[in-house]
Parts: structure tokens; C-alpha cells; sequence
């Protein structure tokens, strides 16, 4: 069985400020891990993902990510946060033995304040 | 040009009706989802078809009948609509099944049920 846990409901930073948003996970085999964005009345948005290598992963909109084993955590990071950064991100897993599914997280929603 | 399309966009209707929600991808990708988004905006995959073929059928009441007449449209029929159906319905697109890609998602229909 695969899960995902985003342990914050809701993030909160001031504009200018780094933003961390938290996503733990746990699957059989290799995992793949994604992050997505939903901004309101919108579909998913790719973010970035994890596939093999370099842990540090570079995405779209100046945000990366960080994937660490040990801690079974892959936390989403933006040095500086804007007010336009404000929605919902999605973290998502799929075990390398799971055929076509992701497991995606509850969702943490970013409040960016100007 | 519209990568993942859905129709309609929004969707009122009384209980016990029929419906359907339709999907379609020019990505050339050979793998669809429909998902589930509830209130709580957490997301549940139903389905997943690969090239036509049901890969993924999640513990959804069988009112619930997917279609995918080709690799390009996976189409969702609802019966017998009930209260709890309400919910945002997203249908999503990827290359591959066993694969790392990324999914990408449609804009989502918002069913109502009176």
C-alpha cells in the first residue's frame, strides 16, 4: 500500500519569504513523487517530480523540491514567495510496482500575504 | 489549444437523474483517469483506462460506468444521482501506465445533485 501526508492544512508566509510545504510518504518499492498546484476553480497543475538522482528537483515557477530517503520526505520549497503563489498544492506517490496509480496527499493550502 | 478538455463545466441536476461527463485529450497520451475532488477539496481516483483497456477501478458504486471509445476520450456515465455525488470530477491524461509521467489534468466538471 502506498500513502502521502501533508501534515499542514495551511501554510502561511509574507511575501518576499521562503515557503516550505511538508509532504511524508510511504510505498513498496521505489517511489516517484510529484507536486501539483490547484488554484481556485482550476484543474491540477504539474509542478515537478522525483524520479532517480539528483535529490535537489528544479520545476516551474522557481519552485524545487527535496527528496530525502531516509526521512521518506519530499518538501516543496521557494526561496522567495509571492502573493500569486497563493493556492493548493498537491504532493503525489506512485511506487515503482504500482501500476497506473497515484497516491495523492490531502492538500496544504499556501496563503501568501502581501 | 486545450491539452485535457471536459464537458460540461458545470452540471446542476436533481436526484435519481442520469448524466454524463465527457473527456478528451490531444496529447497523444495513452492513459486516462477520472478523479474525484470532494468539499474538502481531498482527490480520489476512480478510474483509469490504458489504451481502452480498464486498468484501475477504485471501490466506486457501479451507478459509476466509464467508456473509453479510443485512446483520446474516457467518458463518465453516472446513474440513479444521488446527494452524495456533488463533488468536483476531473479526468487527467499520461503517457504509459508503469511509468513516471506526469499527469494532466482537465479543468473539471462541478456536479451539483438537488
Amino acid at each position: 500500500a502506498q500513502s502521502v501526508a501533508q501534515p499542514e492544512d495551511q501554510v502561511n508566509v509574507a511575501e518576499g519569504n521562503p515557503l516550505t510545504v511538508k509532504c511524508t510518504y510511504s510505498v513498496s518499492g521505489n517511489p516517484y513523487l510529484f507536486w501539483y498546484v490547484q488554484y481556485p476553480n482550476r484543474g491540477l497543475q504539474f509542478l515537478l517530480k522525483y524520479i532517480t538522482g539528483d535529490n535537489l528537483v528544479k520545476g516551474s515557477y522557481g519552485f524545487e523540491a527535496e527528496f530525502n530517503k531516509s526521512q521518506t520526505s519530499f518538501h516543496l520549497k521557494k526561496p522567495s514567495a509571492l502573493v500569486s503563489d497563493s493556492a493548493l498544492y498537491f504532493c503525489a506517490v506512485r511506487g515503482t510496482d504500482s501500476w497506473g496509480k497515484f497516491q495523492f496527499g490531502a492538500g496544504t493550502q499556501v496563503v501568501v500575504t502581501p | 489549444d486545450t491539452a485535457v478538455s471536459q464537458t460540461p463545466k458545470y452540471l446542476v441536476t436533481q436526484m435519481g437523474n442520469d448524466k454524463s461527463i465527457k473527456c478528451e485529450q490531444n496529447l497523444g497520451h495513452d492513459t486516462m483517469y477520472w478523479y474525484k475532488q470532494d468539499s474538502k477539496k481531498f482527490l480520489k481516483i476512480m478510474f483509469s483506462y490504458n489504451n481502452k483497456e480498464l486498468i484501475i477501478n477504485e471501490t466506486v458504486p457501479n451507478r459509476f460506468s466509464p467508456k473509453s471509445p479510443d485512446k483520446a476520450h474516457l467518458n463518465l456515465h453516472i446513474n440513479s444521482l444521488e446527494l452524495g455525488d456533488s463533488a468536483v470530477y476531473f479526468c487527467a491524461s499520461s503517457q504509459g501506465g508503469p511509468t513516471y509521467n506526469e499527469q494532466f489534468f482537465g479543468p473539471g466538471t462541478r456536479l451539483t445533485v438537488l
